[in-house]
């Protein structure tokens, strides 16, 4: 089955630091373009960061409210992308998705979507 | 950044009606924006892609087009498991940014 499973969520401190993990099944990693995405509770969806594939060097982009603090980065091995989080802050709450664009003819197009890891930071 | 602009919020609808949701973004977008239906407590899920693009597996109820500045979402007759939030996201320019989603209730 093709899937995409995150974990590492949990309770954190304010200015701590969280590494989330997203490995796949089904599918070759390094083959794709992988983003993050993450919905605070009760708020909508918010792209956070892409990370480009093999082939692209794992460039990466990151949202204006996350660079700097957060990186995200592969491990080909493992199949798995990681999204280190540092620095955290209360607004930094919420599910966190790891997603495959399943890039069509240049098109974003999150077709394959993890089950969601929560992170919720707070003393 | 790009504002994408969703309405309506919300509406309530009932089982065979005709919906309709726009997007409007705060500068030209070509055709780089997609639609994505998320459940409580689920993933979303990839309904529309290029603008107009169907994908594979979602029923020919929903549809999209538009292209530039503004979108819309059209579901030609409402089904029970269509009751969602419906998102847009736009890929044009980084950073991705999605609306702020339409909630579709029972009406």
């Amino acid at each position: 089955e093709v899937q995409l499973v995150e974990s590492g969520g949990g309770l954190v401190q304010p200015g701590g630091s969280l590494r989330l993990s997203c490995t796949a099944s089904g599918i070759t990693l390094s083959d794709h373009y992988i983003d993050w995405v993450r919905q605070a509770p009760e708020k909508g969806l918010e792209w956070i960061g892409r990370s480009r594939n093999q082939a692209r060097k794992y460039s990466t982009e990151y949202a204006a409210s996350v660079k700097g603090r957060f990186t995200i980065s592969r491990d080909d091995s493992e199949n798995s992308v990681y999204l280190q989080m540092n620095s955290l802050k209360d607004d930094d709450t919420a599910v966190y998705y790891c997603t495959r664009d399943q890039g069509v003819r240049g098109s974003t197009a999150f077709d394959l979507w993890g089950q969601g890891t929560l992170v919720t930071v707070s003393s | 950044a790009t504002q994408m602009t969703q309405s309506p919020s919300s509406l309530s609808a009932s089982v065979g009606d005709r919906v309709t949701i726009t997007c409007r973004a705060s500068q030209g977008i070509r055709n780089d924006l997609g639609w994505y239906q998320q459940k409580p407590g689920k993933a979303p899920k990839l309904l529309i892609y290029a603008a107009s693009t169907l994908q594979s597996g979602v029923p020919s109820r929903f549809s999209g087009s538009g292209s530039g500045t503004d979108f819309t979402l059209t579901i030609s007759s409402l089904q029970p498991e269509d009751f969602a939030t419906y998102y847009c996201l736009q890929d044009d320019n980084y950073p991705l940014t999605f609306g702020g989603g339409t909630k579709v209730a029972i009406k």
